[in-house]
Parts: C-alpha cells; structure tokens; sequence
C-alpha cells in the first residue's frame, strides 16, 4: 500500500539539533524528499535523497536513509525559530511518473 | 526565471457549484500534477497530466477533471462541489526529460466551499 508515516510533532529549543523521522511503504521508491510549509504557504523543496544512498549532508541539514527498515530523517542542525514549520516526507514511486506520496507532516516548534 | 504559478490564490465557492483552478508550470518543464491538501493533511495526489492527456490518477472521483494546453499550462476542475473539497490545491510541474530531476511546487490556490 501506499503509505508514508511521520510524527505530528515535535518540538526543541533553540540552538539543538531537530530531527524529523518518516518511514515509508514502498521499497523500490527511488527518490525520497523532505519538504517545508510554512503557514499559509506552498511546499518548499529542502533536500532529497537517492535510494542508493545511505546518508546526504546539505549545509545545517542532513539526511539519513535507512532501506532495510524503510526510515528516513532529517536532522536539522543549530535550529533557529525561523525553522518553525510543517515538514513533509515524501517518496517518489518508480513507475516513470512524478507521483510523489506524502506523510502527514510533522510540525516542528522551535522555542526561543 | 519564474517558478510554478497557480491562480487564483483563494476562492470561495458554495455547494454544487463548479471551479476551474489554474496554473503555469516552470519554464523549461513539461508535466503538470495537482495535488489537494486537506487542513492538518499531506498533500494527496490527484493527477499528472503529460501531452495534454491524464497519465496517472489518485484516488479522486470523476468530479474532479483536468486539462493540459499547447504550452503546458494546466486546469484543475470540480464539479458538484462538496464541503469536503475545501482544501489548498497545489499544482507541482517537472519535466520528463530529466527524470532525476524533482517537482518545483506553486504556491496552491486556497478553496473554500460553504
């Protein structure tokens, strides 16, 4: 079935490291992405993965793939309030099409 | 270069009636899909649509119906609306000729129905 799972929320103080955990149905999904909302807003690409990677570092963020167990997070390093959002987990299935199936989200507070 | 752009950005409807959401893909992308996102939801996929034809379908009855034009640009449309239909509607383009390459998503039009 198609069906990605997230945490609804969490929340950490200000300067800690985050981290957003989502797991996944499909094993032969080939793309895995983390996405950010903010209220009101549209869908803001943060990072993606590859399934034939293990681990992907972009500046504060970095994303940890484990296939076996079908886990991905998202670990948000020196967290600021502006990282206060909503953050999707999202995997592409690899039928050649762009469908992409979302968790629920996960809304992270970040306090001062 | 301008992003995905959707119109209108809010609109408010009442029961029965039919709505036509718009949007314009990235410069340079070619496929258009349309998501719905329920308040406190993930977005949830609607359909694609590739060569002005619906290539893949989510889990929507035939109220809902699309179209792609000449130059990409893509309707969203619902019929017989119900108050369960008040969502965000995200429209997210990309182009086939480069699979590795992900989804840009627009801002999403805000539909209200009473």
């Amino acid at each position: 079935g198609e069906d990605v799972e997230q945490s609804l929320f969490l929340s950490v103080r200000e300067g800690d490291s985050s981290v957003i955990n989502c797991t996944y149905t499909d094993s032969s999904s080939t793309y895995l992405y983390w996405y950010k909302q903010e209220p009101g807003a549209g869908l803001q690409l943060l990072t993606y993965i590859f399934s034939n990677m293990d681990m992907k570092q972009d500046q504060r963020l970095t994303v940890l793939l484990n296939k076996k167990d079908k886990h991905l997070s998202l670990r948000i390093a020196d967290t600021q309030t502006g990282d206060s959002a909503i953050y999707f987990c999202a995997e592409r299935f690899t039928s050649g099409t762009y469908k992409y199936i979302f968790g629920t989200g996960t809304r992270l507070k970040v306090l001062a | 270069d301008a992003g995905v752009t959707q119109s209108p950005t809010h609109l408010i409807k009442t029961r029965g009636q039919q709505v036509t959401l718009r949007c314009s893909p990235k410069s340079g992308h070619d496929t258009v899909s349309w998501y719905q996102q329920a308040l406190g939801q993930g977005p949830q996929f609607i359909f694609q649509y590739y060569e002005e034809e619906e290539r893949q379908r989510g889990n929507f009855p035939d109220r809902f119906s699309g179209h792609q034009f000449p130059n990409y640009s893509s309707e969203l449309n619902v019929n017989a609306l119900l108050l369960g239909d008040s969502a965000l509607y995200l429209c997210a383009s990309s182009t086939r000729d480069r699979p590795q390459e992900t989804q840009y998503f627009g801002p999403g039009t805000r539909l209200l129905v009473l």
